[in-house]
């Protein structure tokens, strides 16, 4: 079974900084997807940005870019010139590429990872 | 267009009444799903559907009943609930069960006395 693991709880950044958020996983699976959702105190989980496992280059969107290391299982979270809208609690997911509908249609979270950004 | 809709935004409810959550959207996916989550807990897959036909039931308790009406809705049937069943219910959606990410909507604060 695939794991994911976000082992800090809550992080702080200053407003226009720039922040990393950690994830890594564990699976033996070769394809598959991996993702970050945002979810504000509002509590709209929205997806954020994600990574295909079989492609090199690293996702970006706007002001948020990933480092992903497929042989370290790492999937980091870059938030760039950060904004009091980024405050938020950000969930790492993965998504089997394989197998049955239903085992690639779950998603597996961490724990998330609750951001604050002060002004 | 890509939202989804959840009412009612916010339930309370006694442990013998019967209500119903709903979702919809016009996104036109075929995959649709229901998950539960705790505060400041990532959110737990409770049933899926693929073209209107429950796909994924996650072992959960009958007093859940999902229901699939047509292509576009969402049911969530609720009846005899416990204290430890008051969550945060969300929808989701996807173009199709496998190979696309899911969309969510707001949510249902639920509250059962």
């Amino acid at each position: 079974a695939q794991t994911v693991t976000q082992s800090q709880p809550e992080m702080s950044v200053q407003e226009a900084e720039t922040v990393t958020l950690s994830c890594t996983y564990d699976t033996s699976e070769s394809d598959y997807y991996l993702f970050w959702y945002k979810q504000p105190p509002s509590r709209q989980m929205i997806l954020v940005i994600r990574q295909e496992a079989y492609k090199q280059q690293n996702a970006t969107e706007n002001r948020f870019s990933v480092n992903f290391q497929k042989a370290a299982k790492s999937f980091s979270l870059k938030i760039s010139d950060s904004q009091l809208g980024d405050a938020a609690m950000y969930f790492c997911a993965y998504r089997s590429a394989w197998g049955d509908p239903g085992a690639n249609s779950k998603l597996t979270f961490g724990k998330g990872i609750t951001l604050s950004v002060r002004p | 267009d890509t939202e989804v809709t959840q009412t009612p935004k916010h339930l309370v409810m006694g442990m013998t009444n019967k209500k119903s959550l709903k979702c919809g959207q016009h996104m036109g996916h075929r995959a649709m799903y229901w998950y539960k989550q705790k505060a400041k807990k990532p959110p737990e897959l409770m049933f899926v559907y693929s073209y209107e036909k429950l796909s994924i039931n996650e072992s959960v308790p009958s007093r859940f009943s999902p229901e699939c009406p047509n292509s576009s809705l969402l049911n969530l049937h609720l009846h005899a609930l416990q204290p430890e069943d008051s969550a945060l219910y969300l929808c989701a959606s996807s173009q199709k069960q496998t190979g696309d990410e899911q969309f969510f909507g707001p949510g249902t604060r639920l509250t059962v006395l």
